[in-house]
């Protein structure tokens, strides 16, 4: 059974990049897309953009200027930058698999990790 | 965007209830819907993709229907642990947006 974990820093300062990884085990990596979404109280569910392991990329239009995913398929690992952020990214980041190709939805998340934007 | 909304907001039932939340696109999406539980301090789960196939281990009082733009998510007979937010989300048109969330409590 597939599982995801994020990892990075709890606590990033404004005008920083936030930068996360999700590890991905029990399953190829090279089967699925692989999203990133975020959750913070003022704006419920985001979905930031999502990665194939080709390093094809798809982001949300109101981050595309600021975001880059990008994949390692050797560590089964995939990663999201955010630049320049402010308290307004403050939020619950999870990685999600994103089985589109097959029809479904986000179907296996990871446990989330909360960032913090703060000086 | 296409925006999604959810009504209500939030909603009480008892045990055994027959428990139905909304979720209706600023547009068509066909059948590009999924339904998400999400308990405190947890991740969302999938429940329903494509607005009606359930998603392997969820239990089958738990379905879903719709197309276009009007779904439904639908518990048969409420039971104690689906106290939760439900959301809806779909994936016809990025960016992939979601329902503000249905907070779900057990009276």
């Amino acid at each position: 059974q597939v599982q995801l974990q994020e990892s990075g820093p709890g606590l990033v300062k404004p005008s920083e990049t936030l930068s996360l990884t999700c590890t991905v085990s029990g399953d190829s990596i090279s089967r699925y897309y692989w999203s990133w979404i975020r959750q913070s109280p003022g704006k419920g569910l985001e979905w930031i953009g999502y990665i194939y392991y080709s390093g094809s990329t798809n982001y949300n239009p109101s981050l595309k200027s600021r975001v880059t995913i990008s994949v390692d398929t050797s560590s089964y690992q995939f990663s999201l930058n955010l630049r320049s952020v402010t308290a307004a990214d403050t939020a619950v980041y999870y990685c999600a698999r994103d089985s589109r190709f097959y029809g479904s939805g986000l179907d296996s998340w990871g446990q989330g990790t909360l960032v913090t934007v703060s000086s | 965007d296409i925006q999604m909304m959810q009504s209500p907001f939030s909603l009480s039932a008892f045990v055994g209830d027959r428990v139905t939340v909304t979720c209706r696109a600023s547009q068509t999406i066909s059948t590009d819907l999924s339904w998400y539980q999400q308990k405190p301090g947890k991740a969302p789960k999938l429940l329903i993709y494509a607005a009606s196939s359930l998603q392997s281990g969820v239990p089958s009082r738990f379905s879903g229907s719709g197309s276009g733009t009007d779904f439904t998510l639908t518990i048969s007979s409420l039971q104690p642990e689906d106290c939760a937010t439900y959301y809806c989300q779909q994936s016809y048109s990025f960016p992939y947006t979601f329902g503000q969330g249905t907070k779900l409590e057990i009276k």
